[in-house]
C-alpha cells in the first residue's frame, strides 16, 4: 500500500536551517510529485510547494521563495525539505503529500514537527 | 493567488443533522479543481473530495460535493460522531494551490 513515512521532530535555534524527508513505498517513485504542506499550532494548512522527481523540478510558493530547497532521490525514493533562516513563525508540523494521477494529494505523511526556540 | 473563503468558521451541529460547508473563491476555477479535507486532531488531513464532487476511494457517500465557478460546497447528509473535525478546501488550478481557513463541525 502507498505510504509516506517521515523523519522525526527536530529542535532548532532561530537562523537555523533543517532537512526534512518523506520516504515514499508501495508506488512508483518517480510518477507522481509530491508537495509539501504545513500548519502551524492552531493554524490552517499552508501550502509550500512541490516537487516532481523525476523531472526534478519544482515549484515553490512565492511565501518561502529563496528559503525553501525540496529535493528528491530516487535511489531511496526518499523526498527531502530544506528550510533556511528559520524564525519562531515557521514552528509548526510538517507533511509531505503525494499528488495523484487527477492531480489532488491523496496520500500524506504523518508529519513532522519543527520546533524553532532559543 | 487565488484566496479560498470558508464560512461558517465553526458549526454546531448535532449526530444525524446535515452539514453544509461554504468555500468561495476570489476567481473562477477552471476545470472545478476543488478538493475538501477532513482533519481531525492530531492526524494529517485526508483527502475526502476532488474535482469538486468526485469522492476519493473510502469516502463514505454521506459526503458530497458540488458547485462550479466561484462557489463550492460540501455537504454531509448525516452527520456521524467520527466526522466531527475541521474541513479545509484547496485549488489546484495553478500555482499557489491555497487552502480554505477551515470549517470546524463540532458537537452541539
Amino acid at each position: 500500500q502507498v505510504q509516506l513515512v517521515q523523519s522525526g521532530a527536530e529542535v532548532k535555534r532561530p537562523g537555523a536551517s533543517v532537512k526534512l524527508s518523506c520516504k515514499s513505498s508501495g508506488y512508483s517513485f518517480n510518477v507522481y510529485s509530491v508537495h509539501w504542506v504545513r500548519q502551524a499550532p492552531g493554524q490552517g494548512l499552508e501550502w509550500m510547494g512541490k516537487i516532481n522527481p523525476s523531472a526534478a523540478s519544482t515549484i515553490y510558493s512565492q511565501t518561502f521563495q529563496g528559503r525553501v530547497t525540496m529535493t528528491s532521490d530516487t535511489s531511496t525514493s526518499t523526498m527531502y525539505m530544506e528550510l533556511s533562516s528559520l524564525t519562531s513563525e515557521d514552528t509548526a508540523v510538517y507533511y509531505c503529500a503525494r499528488e495523484n494521477a487527477v492531480r489532488s494529494t491523496d496520500y500524506w505523511g504523518q508529519g513532522t514537527l519543527v520546533t524553532v526556540s532559543s | 493567488e487565488i484566496v479560498l473563503t470558508q464560512s461558517p468558521g465553526t458549526l454546531s451541529l448535532s449526530p444525524g443533522e446535515r452539514a453544509t460547508l461554504s468555500c468561495r473563491a476570489s476567481q473562477s476555477l477552471s476545470d472545478n479543481y476543488i478538493a475538501w479535507f477532513q482533519q481531525r486532531p492530531g492526524q494529517a488531513p485526508q483527502l475526502l473530495i476532488y474535482t469538486t464532487s468526485t469522492r476519493a476511494p473510502g469516502t463514505p457517500d454521506r459526503f458530497s460535493g458540488s458547485g462550479s465557478g466561484t462557489d463550492f460546497t460540501l455537504t454531509i447528509s448525516r452527520l456521524e460522531p467520527e466526522d466531527f473535525a475541521v474541513y479545509y478546501c484547496q485549488h489546484y488550478a495553478g500555482s499557489p494551490r491555497t487552502f480554505g481557513q477551515g470549517t470546524k463541525v463540532d458537537i452541539k
